[in-house]
């Protein structure tokens, strides 16, 4: 069973940073690409940023380019969210999911909370 | 950027109902386009990928069609599991865009 456990949310700073871990299982981890999307709380879903399968292709939003870093460690079976310079916008659940091709997006994570407030 | 324009944003409908959401993209997206349907409280889960094709699991009452730039979900006749956020995305280039969601309601 695909299974996808996000972790690491939390309550920060404006300003600070935090960094999001999502846990894999059931599949071949490093066969896949990945995703982080979130969700201000009652507003739509954003996609943040992709990683491809060897890291070779990394995409960012421009809304987070330059302050968010997504980094995978297919060993350990973990897709990661370094977010830096945190402002109140980015306040939102966060959800990994997997892949980007044809069978992309077809498995969530239950998702992080990430509250930027002082 | 790609924008995706869905519509509408709200949609009041009865049981029994067809039911059409569409979104509309800026540039050419071929078939990169998927569904998503969300619950209160829940992930959001793939309903159609491919702008046509059924995603596992999902009931044949929805379906996903393309006429040129307009991208439609469908539900041919609307039961009470399917009241829910829904949403289009497009995947055809960085950056992603999902179109801003549709609440489908219970008139």
């Amino acid at each position: 069973e695909v299974q996808l456990v996000e972790s690491g949310g939390g309550l920060v700073q404006p300003g600070r940073s935090l960094k999001l871990s999502c846990l894999a299982s059931g599949f071949t981890f490093s066969n896949y690409g990945m995703n982080w999307i979130r969700q201000a709380p009652g507003k739509g879903l954003e996609w943040v940023a992709s990683i491809s399968s060897s890291s070779s292709y990394i995409y960012y939003a421009d809304t987070v380019k330059g302050r968010f870093t997504i980094s995978r460690d297919n060993a350990k079976n973990t897709l990661y969210l370094q977010m830096t310079s945190l402002r109140s916008e980015d306040t939102a659940l966060y959800y990994c999911a997997r892949g980007t091709g044809s069978s992309g997006f077809a498995y969530w994570g239950q998702g992080t909370l990430v509250t930027v407030s002082s | 950027d790609i924008q995706m324009t869905q519509s509408p944003s709200s949609l009041p409908a009865s049981l029994g109902d067809r039911v059409t959401i569409t979104c509309r993209a800026s540039q050419d997206i071929g078939n990169y386009l998927r569904w998503f349907q969300q619950k209160p409280g829940k992930s959001p889960r793939l309903m159609i990928y491919g702008a046509t094709n059924l995603a596992a699991g999902v009931p044949s009452r929805f379906s996903g069609s393309r006429s040129g730039s307009d991208y439609s979900l469908t539900i041919s006749s609307l039961e009470s599991e399917d009241m829910a956020d829904y949403y289009c995305l497009q995947s055809k280039e960085s950056p992603f865009t999902f179109g801003s969601g549709t609440k489908l309601e219970i008139k």
